[in-house]
């Protein structure tokens, strides 16, 4: 499978909305409710931050949210902070176990 | 709490194989998959794989089929993922992250182990 198609940056100012997107095929995105995004700090483990489009695990905070519509994914965070500047990845569910990555949204915070 | 220990840093000669090696606590493993995600420097995350802890059920990213083989062992949860014929292309930080599904894969990794440093150099 192709990777799923991210901005390779992103940017707002603290207390701003960001949203980053996702876009990929009929065959995954469209596909299937199983879109999960990732932030990931440098040196630092990937954590879970949405899953299933638009679920949120406990301690994420809700300034986090996710969306989906048709062949594209997308991700918002709301009244950013600068511990939210990091790398995003997006992955979705592609069929008979398998899985594609998005190639990563670095987002800065201003 | 959950956690997921990843074995030390490897380094490898071009041709040989790796075992890193991934030791749940804090949950049944049994209960749950395991997946297995790799960054090459510079680079994105790319999924090579999952396991399931339940039955040993496997999914393999075509890229990496044939020389890649996912294990687990129920008796001290651990899995374990094995890589062949390194080329330096393979020099990546490996992780491991324990997957929702516990018969199919379910793209919902937390959380993840604390990464393996691979360098394939001659």
């Amino acid at each position: 499978q192709s990777a799923l198609t991210q901005p390779p940056s992103a940017s707002g100012s603290p207390g701003q909305s960001v949203t980053v997107s996702c876009t990929g095929t009929s065959s995954d995105v469209g596909a299937y409710n199983y879109v999960s995004w990732y932030q990931h700090h440098p040196g630092k483990a990937p954590k879970l931050m949405i899953y299933d489009v638009s679920k949120r695990p406990s301690g994420v905070p809700d300034r986090f949210s996710g969306s989906k519509s048709g062949n594209t994914a997308s991700l918002t965070v709301s009244g950013l902070q600068a511990e939210d500047e990091a790398d995003y990845y997006c992955t979705s569910y592609a069929g008979s176990n398998n899985l594609v990555f998005g190639g990563g949204t670095k987002l800065t915070v201003l | 709490q959950v956690q997921l220990v990843q074995s030390g840093a490897e380094v490898k000669k071009p041709g040989a194989s790796v075992e890193v090696s991934c030791k749940a606590s804090g949950y049944t493993f049994t209960d749950y998959g395991i997946s297995w995600v790799r960054q090459a420097p510079g680079q994105g995350l790319e999924w090579m794989g999952w396991i399931s802890a339940y039955n040993g059920k496997t999914n393999y990213a075509q890229k990496f089929q044939g020389r890649v083989t996912m294990t687990t062992d129920t008796s001290t949860s651990t899995a374990h993922m094995e890589l062949s014929s390194l080329i330096s292309d393979d020099t990546a930080v490996y992780y491991c992250a324990r997957d929702r599904g516990r018969q199919q894969l379910a793209n919902c990794f937390d959380p993840w182990g604390q990464g393996t440093l691979l360098t394939v150099s001659s």
